[in-house]
């Protein structure tokens, strides 16, 4: 089964920075559009950001200017850098994956978690 | 930005029932509309794109309907595996938006 997995949650201090990474070894990486998602607790779900397969990346008002998405095609693998971290980004983080920067997100990973 | 309006928020019934969930967006978004099923501890599963199309393995019980603004998800014959959190999607433009979910639980 094609699978996408997260890593890189925690604890921190307000302020604070964290890396958080996506892996998705099982299928043609460069052909898709990688995005995070994120769930605050007892809240819906929140779109942050994505990063097509070019490379162009974009974020939501939220996180603009403190949250940088980057991706390795050769590793299968995005990294989303989280800088000045408020308790507000407290949250389940999902990376998600789509054909498009407008598509519907057809595989999912399983979350990683981030305290503030 | 578009808003996605979810109704109920949460929804009590039995297996077997019929149940039936709706999103309003904030403007027209034509069939661009996804539905997801999420359970506790996991990440959401894709179960409806287009607004109407089952993606592939979901079972025909879900179906879902709708374009421009208003959109249903409608599970027939609920099972036991059914009883989660659902969640819209538009993706008609940036920012992709969802709604605030609606709870299934047992009634």
């Amino acid at each position: 089964d094609v699978e996408l997995v997260e890593s890189g949650g925690g604890l921190v201090k307000t302020g604070g920075s964290l890396r958080l990474s996506c892996s998705a070894p099982m299928f043609v990486f460069s052909s898709y559009t990688l995005n995070w998602v994120r769930q605050a607790p007892g809240k819906g779900l929140e779109w942050i950001s994505d990063i097509d397969g070019r490379g162009q990346a974009s974020y939501a008002d939220s996180v603009k200017d403190r949250f940088s998405l980057s991706r390795d095609n050769d590793k299968q693998s995005v990294s989303l850098q989280m800088n000045s971290l408020r308790a507000e980004d407290t949250a389940v983080y999902f990376c998600a994956r789509s054909l498009a920067v407008t598509d519907s997100f057809d595989i999912w990973g399983h979350g990683t978690k981030v305290i503030v | 930005d578009i808003q996605m309006t979810q109704s109920p928020s949460t929804l009590s019934a039995s297996v077997g029932d019929s149940v039936t969930i709706t999103c309003r967006a904030s403007q027209t978004v034509s069939k661009w509309v996804a539905w997801y099923q999420q359970k506790p501890g996991k990440g959401p599963k894709l179960l409806i794109y287009q607004a109407s199309r089952l993606e592939s393995g979901v079972p025909s019980r879900f179906s879902g309907s709708g374009s421009g603004t208003d959109f249903t998800l409608t599970i027939s014959s609920l099972q036991p595996d059914d009883f989660a959190t659902y969640h819209c999607q538009q993706y008609s433009s940036k920012p992709v938006a969802f709604g605030q979910g609606t709870k299934l639980d047992f009634k």
